[in-house]
């Protein structure tokens, strides 16, 4: 089936620094959405993308849909220590599956050391 | 709008028995979606309803798994006869045409 390839596995930043991390995949997506999850919880959508090269940011969070529709990266500006946890990268296909289900990727985990 | 809640938060249970979790989406919503994650994986889509109707089931849900919405309001997931291998976070999410989708907290299964 499809996969997202999503990297870095792990992160251990300083606070304070910026960081980044990206998903690829060999199929076509029409939607790209970041999500951030903490121990114990359901994911926690941050950024939704719906056009091939769209810049979208949130506060801190900056992420990009690929040209290619096939990849997207999401960077954290000045980390703190409440960024910790696992970011994953999620996508919609274009073209068969389902008009609503999503694929995700293993997931980023983010360390943030004070 | 209280999100979308999940019950029970954790379940243990024996092999062989059978389980059943309950969701409640975000109340203007008429997408709901269960997923499974297992420990240091993403979620993987198991079904997918569009009010009551379940309109995609993924390879993984197994006939040991039974989903239901009959009012197109709350879900629910059975797993019958559970296996040590249906240990997992069972997450419920739920969407609108104007809302992507947002899970609950997760519902965490130890089958023993």
């Amino acid at each position: 089936g499809q996969q997202l390839n999503q990297s870095p596995q792990s992160m251990f930043i300083q606070e304070g620094e910026d960081v980044s991390m990206n998903c690829t995949s060999s199929s076509i997506f029409n939607t790209w959405l970041w999500y951030k999850q903490e121990p114990g919880e359901g994911p926690v959508l941050l950024i939704a993308l719906y056009k091939a090269g769209e810049l979208t940011s949130n506060g801190r969070l900056t992420a990009q849909f690929g040209i290619t529709r096939k990849d997207s990266f999401l960077n954290i500006s000045a980390s703190i220590p409440s960024d910790v946890g696992i970011y994953f990268c999620a996508g919609r296909l274009r073209y068969g599956g389902s008009q609503g289900n999503l694929i995700f990727g293993k997931g980023t985990k983010l360390s943030v050391k004070p | 709008d209280t999100g979308v809640s999940q019950n029970p938060r954790h379940k243990i249970t024996k092999r062989g028995q059978n389980v059943t979790f309950r969701c409640d989406p975000i109340s203007e919503h008429n997408r709901l979606y269960w997923y499974r994650q297992t420990l240091g994986q993403g979620p993987e889509f198991l079904t997918y309803f569009q009010n009551e109707a379940q309109l995609e089931k993924s390879r993984l849900l197994s006939d040991r798994f039974s989903a239901e919405r009959p009012k197109g309001s709350f879900s629910t997931l059975e797993i019958q006869r559970t296996e040590q291998g249906d240990s997992a976070m069972y997450l419920c999410a739920s969407s609108s045409v104007q809302h992507e989708q947002f899970f609950g907290p997760g519902t965490r299964l130890t089958v023993l």
